[in-house]
């Protein structure tokens, strides 16, 4: 399809194990963003990539947690040694340009359940 | 430190009536706001947004209001339609940063 798009959609996994999420941003668009939504929260911020540089990753909760960017596409972001407050939707979203909320297209989400 | 507001977590809007759905923000460095709507199962769509330098866009049955000195913004759909039920998120941005900030979300109810 032409949306960005998530895999796993659905992942339940152990306390302590490591899991990766992939994201396949919109082919052309420059921009990646991973946010979280964790149950009754709103949509949280975790890291932006431009090209395969990552000039902001304020967001990320702690060391456990990283992305990376090949080839200007594709991202991963992977969580170690999970915990149970890791649950939560992973959303990735791509962007065409920078500093233009409104043309950020999301993905459908990773649901991500620690048990 | 939630930074974006949304204080009513759901409303219930007969059809063809208005709905207003409201956000509150504290940080006076936003320059930008943005309405995005969310369906069960799928990533959220951008719906309006608004510049920090106006006080009000529409686009056909949606209308943002910003009220900066209350640091208030407000989504009004009319005449709302079934169509319309799903989650609508807030979220800010301080231009030059790429970070949106989102509110926690207001489910709204279309009653046919």
């Amino acid at each position: 399809g032409a949306g960005v798009s998530q895999s796993p959609s659905n992942k339940v996994t152990e306390k302590g194990k490591d899991v990766e999420l992939r994201c396949d941003p919109i082919s052309g668009h420059t921009a990646l963003y991973w946010y979280r939504q964790s149950l009754g929260q709103g949509l949280e911020f975790l890291i932006y990539f431009q090209g395969n540089s990552a000039p902001d990753k304020s967001g990320l909760p702690s060391d456990r947690f990283s992305a990376e960017r090949t080839g200007g596409s594709v991202s991963t972001l992977t969580i170690q040694r999970t915990q149970q407050e890791d649950s939560a939707v992973y959303l990735c979203a791509s962007s065409p340009q920078t500093g233009a909320g409104n043309t950020i297209y999301f993905g459908e989400g990773s649901w991500l359940t620690v048990v | 430190d939630q930074q974006v507001k949304q204080n009513s977590p759901s409303l219930s809007v007969q059809e063809g009536r208005i709905s207003i759905l409201n956000c509150d923000y504290t940080n006076s460095m936003f320059d930008y706001f943005l309405w995005y709507k969310k369906y069960p199962a799928e990533g959220p769509t951008f719906l309006i947004s608004i510049s920090s330098i106006k006080d009000k866009n529409e686009d056909g049955r949606f209308t943002v209001f910003l009220n900066k000195s209350a640091k208030h913004l407000s989504l009004h759909i009319v005449p709302s339609q079934p169509g319309d039920s799903a989650v609508y998120f807030c979220a800010a941005l301080i231009f030059g940063n790429e970070k949106l900030t989102f509110g926690t979300g207001t489910r709204l109810t279309i009653i046919p």
